[in-house]
């Protein structure tokens, strides 16, 4: 089946560690994006990227990091700078840019810090 | 930047009964509205999207309007059923990502 496979679905990380959060998809899209959310603040644009070895920094880019060095594969950062990592985590890809923008999520992956 | 914002933040019907969801967008580019259902514990799947070259679109029990001159659109879903029940998300883009409202949780009582 083809789509956006998210891990872990449950991660659990103690203050000061880095901690990378995994986005494969086998939907051959080129964009793919970061997106954070916490309740009743909606999804926060983190970081995307419009094609391999190329990304930008979304809205709250500060304390996460990202790669693309490879078209199917996007995985996060949440490096011990981030003040307030405790969230849940949501990866989505689009078509190529003359399609419609639609996005397509994973499943999140839930982040606490203990 | 792109601002969206939604209203209400909770909403509780009746089964059968309609439902309207409302979004303001800041910038006057955007030019794709989609809204986004999301289960709990899930990622959010779009249910249906709007142009800024067409006012309404309909999909069975859903539509959307879009009103550009005010910068706003709504999402309307008639008929509601227990699995409704969800939080909805609309979105507007801005250069190449989507820029989200702060969501609605319907809740559609038996």
């Amino acid at each position: 089946d083809g789509g956006i496979t998210q891990s872990p679905k449950y991660l659990f990380r103690k203050e000061g560690q880095n901690v990378t959060l995994s986005c494969e998809q086998n939907l051959n899209h080129d964009a793919m994006y970061w997106y954070r959310q916490d309740p009743g603040q909606g999804l926060r644009l983190i970081y995307y990227s419009q094609i391999v070895n190329d990304f930008q920094k979304g809205d709250i880019a500060e304390g996460y990091s990202v790669s693309r060095e490879k078209k199917e594969s996007f995985p996060l950062t949440v490096t011990s700078a981030q003040k307030n990592p405790t969230a849940f985590y949501l990866c989505a890809s689009s078509p190529p840019r003359d399609n419609t923008g639609e996005l397509f999520f994973g499943e999140g992956s839930r982040l606490t810090v203990l | 930047g792109e601002n969206v914002e939604q209203h209400p933040s909770t909403l509780s019907v009746q089964e059968g009964d309609s439902a309207v969801i409302k979004c303001t967008y800041s910038d006057s580019a955007s030019n794709y509205f989609p809204w986004y259902k999301q289960e709990l514990g899930k990622g959010p799947q779009l249910i249906i999207d709007i142009r800024s070259n067409v006012g309404e679109k309909k999909d069975q029990r859903i539509a959307v309007t879009l009103n550009k001159t005010a910068k706003h659109f709504s999402l309307h879903i008639t008929e509601t059923q227990p699995e409704d029940s969800a939080v909805y998300f609309c979105a507007a883009n801005r250069r190449r990502a989507l820029t989200f409202g702060s969501g609605t949780r319907l809740q559609v009582q038996p």
